[in-house]
């Protein structure tokens, strides 16, 4: 159990372009979670998978964000012409059925220049 | 719906001497109560977990909380704090619905002064 994996890291990307970025939850977690922090702030949720199923989006996800999660393992979540923003750290977490814990990846951090 | 309130974006204490992060929450149905720790340019780590079993709940790095439902408050304290205690910590609530999601407080920054 090699915890919640987040790649990249970080990214630094021109304001108009495309990013991606991928978890891999922890091996058997179900549960899949998108988050966003901005600096000061906590995290904000944006999505909810179970298994393969996108169950529920925020309001905070427009519709310039789009997530997947194909075949209920790794998740990828995009951001189509990016803002300024949008720059903030993204987080994963996940959980399996029966957990009150809900696991944090290291999260991707995007500045948007 | 379920919300967290942290008193104090800032708190500095000194090495040794005791730290209390405030949490207040609100909740139409018993939730479930989470402190994490955040240290720089890293994601968030678990401290402790109430789940409506032991109202004091003790977690790791020797902090504890202790859950009070009249005053609706779940604060984070830890007797003696040490220079490396020094992050951002979040308080978050869940509700046993749905997807179980959870809603994060704005975050106490502690600064430990040696």
């Amino acid at each position: 159990d090699t915890g919640v994996s987040q790649d990249p890291r970080h990214k630094i990307t021109k304001r108009g372009q495309n990013v991606t970025f991928r978890c891999d939850p922890i091996s058997e977690h179900n549960r899949l979670y998108w988050y966003r922090q901005t600096l000061g702030q906590g995290p904000e949720f944006l999505t909810y998978f179970q298994n393969e199923a996108q169950l529920e989006k925020s309001r905070l996800l427009s519709d310039r964000f789009s997530a997947e999660r194909p075949k209920g393992s790794f998740s990828t979540l995009e951001i189509q012409r990016t803002e300024q923003g949008d720059s903030a750290m993204y987080l994963c977490a996940s959980r399996d059925d029966s957990g009150n814990t809900i696991y944090f990846g290291e999260g991707s951090w995007l500045t948007v220049v | 719906a379920q919300s967290v309130t942290q008193l104090g974006s800032h708190v500095s204490v000194s090495e040794g001497a005791l730290v209390l992060l405030r949490c207040n929450y609100s909740s139409s149905v018993p939730p479930y109560l989470f402190w994490y720790v955040q240290y720089p340019n890293q994601g968030l780590q678990l401290l402790l977990k109430y789940t409506s079993a032991a109202t004091l709940v003790k977690g790791i790095n020797g902090f504890e909380a202790e859950f009070k439902k009249s005053e609706t408050s779940f604060h984070l304290t830890k007797p003696s704090a040490h220079m490396s205690d020094a992050a951002e910590y979040f308080c978050a609530v869940r509700v046993d619905t749905g997807r179980r999601a959870l809603t994060f407080g704005s975050g106490t920054r502690l600064q430990v002064q040696p």
